[in-house]
C-alpha cells in the first residue's frame, strides 16, 4: 500500500519569495508517479506537475519545480516568486505501478502575504 | 470547452434518498475515476473505470455504484444516503489509466445529506 505524508498543514510565504512544500511517500512499487495538485478556495483541483520514478531530472513547469529525492522518498514542490493567487491548498499524490488510482496526502494550505 | 464536467454542482437531500451525480469528459480519455473529499479536505479514491475494468476501493460501501453509459460518461449513483456521505465528490479522467497518466478533475459536486 502507498502512503503520502505532508507534514505542513499550513504555511505563510511573503509575496515574491520562494516556498517549498514538503511531501514524503512510502511505496514498495518499483515504478510510480508523483503529482502535485492545487485546490484554490473555489474548490477545483488543478494539476501542477508530474514526476516519474525513473525520471533522472527534476520536473519543472513554469514557476513550479519538483525536488525529487528518490533515496529519501521525498517529492517536494518548490514555487518560485510566490503570487497572491498561489494561496490555496496543495496536494501531493502518488500513482502506483499497478494503475492510476491516486493516493493523496493530507494537503498543505499555503497563504501568500502581500 | 470544459474538459471534465459534473452536474449538479450542489446537491442537498434527505437521509435515505437515492441520488446520482453525472460526469462527462470531452478529452477522449479511456479511464475515469470518482474521488471523495471529506470535511477535512482528505481525498480518497472510490472507483477507477475504463471500458474493460472496474476497480473498486474496498472501503467504499456497496450503496455507491458507478454507471458508465459510454466512454465519455461515468455517473455515480448512491443509494440510501447517510449523513456520513456528505462530502465533495470529484470526477476525473486520464488517457489510459497507467501510472504515468495525469488525471484531470471536474469541478466537484458538494453533497449535503440532512
Amino acid at each position: 500500500a502507498q502512503k503520502i505524508t505532508q507534514t505542513q498543514p499550513g504555511m505563510f510565504v511573503q509575496e515574491k519569495e520562494a516556498v517549498t512544500l514538503d511531501c514524503t511517500y512510502d511505496t514498495s512499487d518499483p515504478s510510480y508517479g508523483l503529482f502535485w495538485y492545487k485546490q484554490p478556495s473555489s474548490g477545483e483541483m488543478i494539476f501542477l506537475i508530474y514526476q516519474g520514478s525513473y525520471d533522472q531530472q527534476n520536473a519543472t513547469e513554469g514557476r513550479y519545480s519538483l525536488n525529487f529525492q528518490k533515496a529519501r522518498k521525498s517529492a517536494n514542490l518548490v514555487i518560485s516568486a510566490s503570487q497572491l493567487g498561489d494561496s490555496a491548498m496543495y496536494f501531493c499524490a502518488m500513482s502506483p505501478n499497478a494503475g492510476n488510482m491516486l493516493t493523496f496526502g493530507g494537503g498543505t494550505r499555503l497563504m501568500v502575504k502581500p | 470547452d470544459t474538459a471534465v464536467s459534473q452536474t449538479p454542482k450542489y446537491l442537498v437531500t434527505q437521509m435515505g434518498n437515492d441520488k446520482s451525480i453525472k460526469c462527462e469528459q470531452n478529452l477522449g480519455h479511456d479511464t475515469m475515476y470518482w474521488y471523495k473529499q471529506d470535511s477535512k479536505k482528505f481525498l480518497k479514491i472510490m472507483f477507477s473505470y475504463n471500458n474493460k475494468e472496474l476497480i473498486i476501493n474496498e472501503t467504499v460501501p456497496n450503496r455507491f455504484s458507478p454507471k458508465s453509459p459510454d466512454k465519455a460518461h461515468l455517473n455515480l449513483h448512491i443509494n440510501s444516503l447517510e449523513l456520513g456521505d456528505s462530502a465533495v465528490y470529484f470526477c476525473a479522467s486520464s488517457q489510459d489509466g497507467s501510472w504515468v497518466d495525469t488525471q484531470y478533475f471536474g469541478p466537484g459536486t458538494r453533497l449535503t445529506v440532512l
